[in-house]
């Protein structure tokens, strides 16, 4: 089945750029999508289809996706944005949803 | 408000049933697929099944395939999971979600969480 990689964890000081990848077989030819998981809560999508922003979600938030690596960057990093980030496709070939294992960001 | 609201969570024996709801509001419940996504203590997000909005095409993972059944009624705009010969590797908080569209198998995102409801499995 399809298997999507991510780093475990991302430690970043405030105000500066974080970056998470999210690796997989050709995954630029899928839809990535990613949630935002703070302790304790549901999670929320805070990019659509690759890069696009939920309503709401501050422009800080953007992402990519090509070749074997979809990334999520997270721009002035603020306090409020330590939790665990998710990258999801839909995989047409097993007809399953596929969540990639997390990545703890941590606000220095 | 929109919003999904489970329920149905519980202590239940290895080899039990049991049966989560999930009471959605404030959006035209008909017209979009659902999902459960469920989250073990500790661990990531694991997609359990899907359902489709009107046609009832279902997806399930190979995990719970043959014990767990997605459903939904749409007159009473709730999502359903029916699990049976529960394990212990089930205990988890089970979370439904709304699909962008109707489809159930498609690179729609889920765009509305639930607040989950907790499963535990005990032996």
């Amino acid at each position: 089945s399809y298997v999507l990689t991510q780093p475990p964890s991302v430690s970043v000081a405030p105000g500066k750029t974080a970056r998470i990848t999210c690796g997989g077989n050709n995954i630029g030819s899928k839809s990535v999508h990613w949630y935002q998981q703070r302790p304790g809560q549901a999670p929320v999508p805070v990019i659509y289809y690759d890069s696009d922003r939920p309503s709401g979600i501050p422009e800080r938030f953007s992402g990519s996706n090509s070749g074997n690596t979809a990334t999520l960057t997270i721009s002035r990093v603020e306090a409020g944005d330590e939790a665990d980030y998710y990258c999801q496709v839909w995989d047409t070939t097993s007809d399953l949803y596929v969540f990639g294992a997390g990545t703890k960001v941590t606000v220095l | 408000e929109v919003q999904l609201l489970e329920s149905g969570g519980g202590l239940v024996q290895t080899g039990g049933s049991l049966t989560l709801s999930c009471a959605a509001s404030g959006f035209t419940f008909s017209s979009n697929a659902m999902s459960w996504v469920r989250q073990a203590p500790g661990q990531g997000l694991e997609w359990v099944s899907s359902i489709s909005a009107t046609v009832g095409a279902t997806f399930s993972a190979d995990s719970v395939k043959g014990r767990f059944t997605i459903s939904r009624d749409n007159s009473k705009n709730t999502l359903y999971l029916r699990m049976n010969n529960l394990r212990v590797e089930d205990t988890a908080v089970y979370y439904c979600a709304k699909h962008q569209g109707a489809a159930a198998g498609s690179y729609d995102a889920f765009d509305l969480w639930g607040q989950g409801t907790m499963v535990s499995v005990s032996s």
